[in-house]
């Protein structure tokens, strides 16, 4: 049971719009920055959105995150097949003092 | 370029100690804390702990508490987890990562990570 919570699967077809949301609570998502992690199968995660808002150098402008009080979002546009991977969400809670992460999502391109 | 290249994989026995290792390259070592972070086959992340490189500081999630051990060696720029009493469970691969550093300010979230090292317990 993860602390963040995020949902198991998702899917479109190319070109479409997805959006990951992930949900935590007033020590988490509602205190701190987000983070959000793209990783293929037997890979490293690799940073895909830091500090909320903030694309590394490398990231297409497809990819945008937001935060609301103690949710979190992940939106894709422009769907591809090479976006078809997991996503996670992390962030620093304060009452355990460490890093959570959401469970993940796997995003499939129809 | 920053990387993080970790040592190989290892089998172990239940009982037995794990010490990973982390080789940092492409940034200045000292400036810069280090998360410890594991995944079990199948299974999401789990962040383990960090370490400050300076201080030798750690920080520990409270489910290592006890078993789990971050160090460095800041004359090579490498950083070590080390694991012990393993039992199967702890089957997984682990990686390090950077903490986000930018501008002269640290952030609670990690930017770069190793290639990480498979660890397994099988007795």
């Amino acid at each position: 049971q993860s602390v963040l919570t995020q949902p198991p699967s998702a899917s479109g077809t190319p070109g479409q719009r997805v959006t990951i949301s992930c949900s935590g609570s007033s020590s988490n998502i509602g205190s701190n920055h987000v983070y959000w992690y793209k990783q293929f199968p037997g890979m490293a995660p690799k940073l895909l959105m830091y500090r909320n808002t903030q694309r590394p150098s490398g990231v297409p402008d497809r990819f945008s995150g937001s935060k609301s009080g103690t949710s979190a979002s992940l939106a894709i546009s422009g769907l591809r097949s090479e976006d078809e991977a997991d996503y996670y969400c992390a962030v620093w809670d304060d009452s355990l003092s460490g890093v959570v992460f959401g469970g993940g999502t796997k995003l499939t391109v129809l | 370029q920053v990387q993080l290249v970790q040592s190989g994989a290892e089998v172990k026995k239940p009982g037995a100690s794990v010490k990973v290792s982390c080789k940092a390259s492409g940034y200045t070592f000292t400036n810069y804390d280090l998360n410890w972070v594991r995944q079990a086959t199948g299974q999401g992340l789990e962040w383990m702990g960090w370490m400050n490189p300076i201080s030798g500081n750690t920080g520990y999630a409270q489910k290592f508490q006890g078993r789990v051990t971050m160090t460095r060696n800041t004359a090579i720029s490498t950083a070590y987890m080390e694991l012990s009493s393993l039992r199967s469970e702890d089957t997984a691969v682990y990686y390090c990562a950077r903490r986000d550093c930018s501008g002269g300010s640290c952030y609670l979230g990690v930017d770069y990570w190793g290639q990480g090292t498979l660890v397994t317990v099988s007795s």
